[in-house]
């Protein structure tokens, strides 16, 4: 089973600044397969990026997504007030999936 | 527009069953594989269990393996989850969801589970 561990748990910036969240896998996964969800409180969760790095449907161009291999990031270049939740990603392999434990990003 | 309306959670004890469902309308559900996901009180994410559009490939996370069973019904645009042998750590919402992982994925508004005496 692939372990996706995210950082860091919190992450308190203010609007208009740049976030960076990490995403390491225990091992290589395929860029097709990661993904990276947005969460608030008392929704579900909403797609922000798949395939590593394409942009979901209504998803701001402030969002971007990199990486490879085992490590992934979720960059959003200039914070606004709606972008402050919980974010995970997710991995699919060998017909499973795992989520990461969550970033949290905070309005400081 | 697309939907899942999810029904059935509830209060139950340890050790009894429940099952949960989900109604999809607004795309074509049979052509899709669908998943469970669920999440405890204040926690994050956990994958279920995974099913094939046909039914065909079925999976689960090794916490729900041996009590939980995933179907699906394409003629009635559904998709299940029956819960046995429920456990406290049982307790969470559960989201229907589509994890494809492509540029449309949809979810369910979840529904609570609560395993309690």
């Amino acid at each position: 089973e692939t372990v996706l561990t995210q950082s860091p748990g919190t992450l308190s910036l203010s609007p208009g600044e740049r976030a960076t969240l990490f995403c390491r896998a225990s091992q290589s996964v395929s860029s097709s397969y990661l993904a990276w969800y947005q969460q608030k409180p008392g929704q579900a969760p909403r797609l922000v990026i798949y395939g590593a790095s394409s942009r979901a449907s209504g998803i701001p161009d402030r969002f971007s997504g990199g990486g490879s291999g085992t490590d992934f990031t979720l960059t959003i270049s200039r914070l606004e007030p709606e972008d402050f939740a919980v974010y995970y990603c997710l991995q699919y392999g060998s017909a499973l999936y795992t989520f990461g434990q969550g970033t949290k990003l905070e309005i400081k | 527009e697309a939907q899942l309306v999810q029904s059935g959670g509830g209060l139950v004890k340890p050790g009894g069953s429940l099952r949960l469902s989900c109604e999809a309308s607004g795309f074509s559900f049979s052509d899709h594989s669908m998943n469970w996901v669920r999440q405890a009180p204040g926690k994050g994410l956990e994958w279920v269990s995974s099913i094939s559009s046909s039914s065909s490939y079925i999976s689960y996370a090794d916490s729900v393996k041996g009590r939980f069973t995933v179907s699906r019904d394409n003629a009635k645009n559904s998709l299940y989850l029956q819960l046995n042998s429920v456990r406290a750590e049982d307790t969470a919402v559960y989201f229907c969801a589509g994890l494809w992982l492509e540029d449309i994925d949809y979810w369910g508004h979840g529904t609570l589970v609560t395993v309690s005496a």
